[in-house]
């Protein structure tokens, strides 16, 4: 078990770019998480996927934000025309729907972002 | 929307017991979860509540009360290696499955 995997580990980008972040869950997992959290606050729920399906979307996920799990394995999400605010720490979960234990997420390592 | 309070800072004596507290504000909610994290690391999950009550997993105790909308972790024989950040976190509720978290306890460790 390799646990979850995120690319790349660290980020630096112009304000104005565009960047993507790919994460790869614990492979029998069918339920994938993204967070991001800022120094000293615990992470905020972004958005998750059930298989390829995404199921919610939270309101703190602005338009310039996207995530895709095409085939219902990996996942990447993408930050549009970034901006200073978005520098943070981008963190990705998983864990299996079927599962007894699915109260538990799997956190990966997280792409620390940082938008000159 | 949901919202949780914990303290900000946490200081305790190697060998000694701590506890760290939670309060919530919830419409409703599945669970209380709590995640250990690292300066520099990722979440690992320590603990759930899904009922009120204890549940003891080794050195690490959680607690629920609904009717209080309280919880703690109770941490026991500390190690230096505890010294890290802990974030109660609410799972669900609201029609969301992802987790909530406070913005955690920093614990310190003396020796």
């Amino acid at each position: 078990d390799t646990g979850v995997s995120q690319d790349p580990r660290h980020k630096i980008t112009k304000r104005g770019q565009n960047v993507t972040f790919r994460c790869d869950p614990i492979s029998e997992h069918n339920r994938l998480y993204w967070y991001r959290q800022t120094l000293g606050q615990g992470p905020e729920f972004l958005t998750y996927f059930q298989n390829e399906a995404q199921l919610e979307k939270s309101r703190l996920l602005s338009d310039r934000f996207s995530a895709e799990r095409p085939k219902g394995s990996f996942s990447t999400l993408e930050i549009q025309r970034t901006e200073q605010g978005d520098s943070a720490m981008y963190l990705c979960a998983s864990n299996e729907l079927d599962s007894t234990i699915v109260h538990e997420q799997f956190f990966g390592p997280g792409t620390r972002l940082t938008v000159l | 929307g949901q919202s949780l309070e914990q303290p900000s800072e946490v200081t305790a004596v190697e060998g000694a017991i701590v506890q760290i507290n939670c309060t919530y504000q919830t419409s409703g909610f599945y669970g209380l979860s709590w995640y250990q994290q690292h300066d520099g690391g990722a979440p690992t999950f320590l603990s759930y509540n899904a009922l009120d009550g204890l549940e003891e997993t080794g050195r690490f105790s959680s607690f629920l009360s609904r009717s209080d909308s309280y919880g703690y972790l109770l941490l026991q024989e500390l190690q230096m290696k505890d010294s890290a950040s802990y974030f109660c976190a609410l799972l669900g509720g609201g029609g969301a499955d992802g987790l909530t978290f406070g913005k955690g306890t920093h614990l310190i460790i003396q020796p």
